[in-house]
């Protein structure tokens, strides 16, 4: 079983829904990333916090907006998505805070479907 | 080019063969390196850490040459659980690179 946690596992969104992805981990990790997976690509990297303070956004659209509230948490805000945007998304931690690199553990991930 | 490139096969390999897989890099500053291994439907889970002086794990074997900028995974005696894709990662400053993958099917 995996140590990072994501809620929910399948979500189906409106093009004007506004919803939020959620992740959580114990492990006392400080860095945390999104990552986003289409099918049969590799995952692509869409933001990662160290010590809660976002340190990487890469170039993602503002309809997609992370959130950390603690050093456990890691939250993704979903608004006005397209259905494009439909994937499974992604969330890990690593250990290696001080450089957000390392051995990551991820969570069995969030299936996302936009209508 | 791509930054981690990978043959994404797929590998149709009979049960108890030897199977290697192989990835290239084009930043020689790239920093560390990792074998993943995802389900269907499934997360990646780390299946291995790449070091230069290589690492063995039961039948899995990894090296890195950071010569040739490539690293490699060898499977011995194939089982039909190890059929999945393996993807190839790579640490560069705050970046952590996925390859596209390789596809693996161990054939009964």
């Amino acid at each position: 079983d995996t140590e990072v946690t994501q809620t929910p596992k399948h979500l189906v969104m409106g093009m004007t829904n506004k919803k939020s992805l959620k992740c959580e981990q114990h492990m006392g990790h400080r860095a945390m990333y999104w990552y986003k997976q289409k099918a049969k690509k590799p995952p692509e990297l869409m933001f990662v916090y160290s010590y809660e303070k976002l340190s990487i956004n890469e170039s993602v659209p503002s309809r997609f907006s992370p959130e950390c509230p603690n050093s456990s948490l890691l939250n993704l805000h979903l608004h006005a998505l397209q259905p494009e945007d439909s994937a499974l998304y992604l969330c890990a931690s690593s250990s290696w805070a001080s450089r957000g690199t390392g051995e990551l553990f991820f969570g069995e991930g969030s299936r996302l479907t936009v209508l | 080019r791509k930054e981690v490139e990978q043959d994404p096969g797929p590998f149709n390999v009979p049960e108890g063969a030897t199977v290697a897989f192989n990835c290239t890099y084009s930043n020689s500053a790239s920093q560390s390196f990792f074998w993943y291994r995802q389900d269907c439907r499934k997360e990646p889970k780390l299946l291995m850490s790449v070091y230069s002086s290589g690492n063995e794990d039961g039948r899995f074997t990894a090296q890195l040459n950071r010569a040739s900028q490539y690293i490699s995974l060898l499977i011995r005696d194939s089982k039909l659980s190890d059929s999945a894709t393996y993807l190839c990662v790579v640490n560069r400053d705050d970046k952590i690179i996925f390859g596209k993958g390789t596809r693996l099917h161990i054939l009964p």
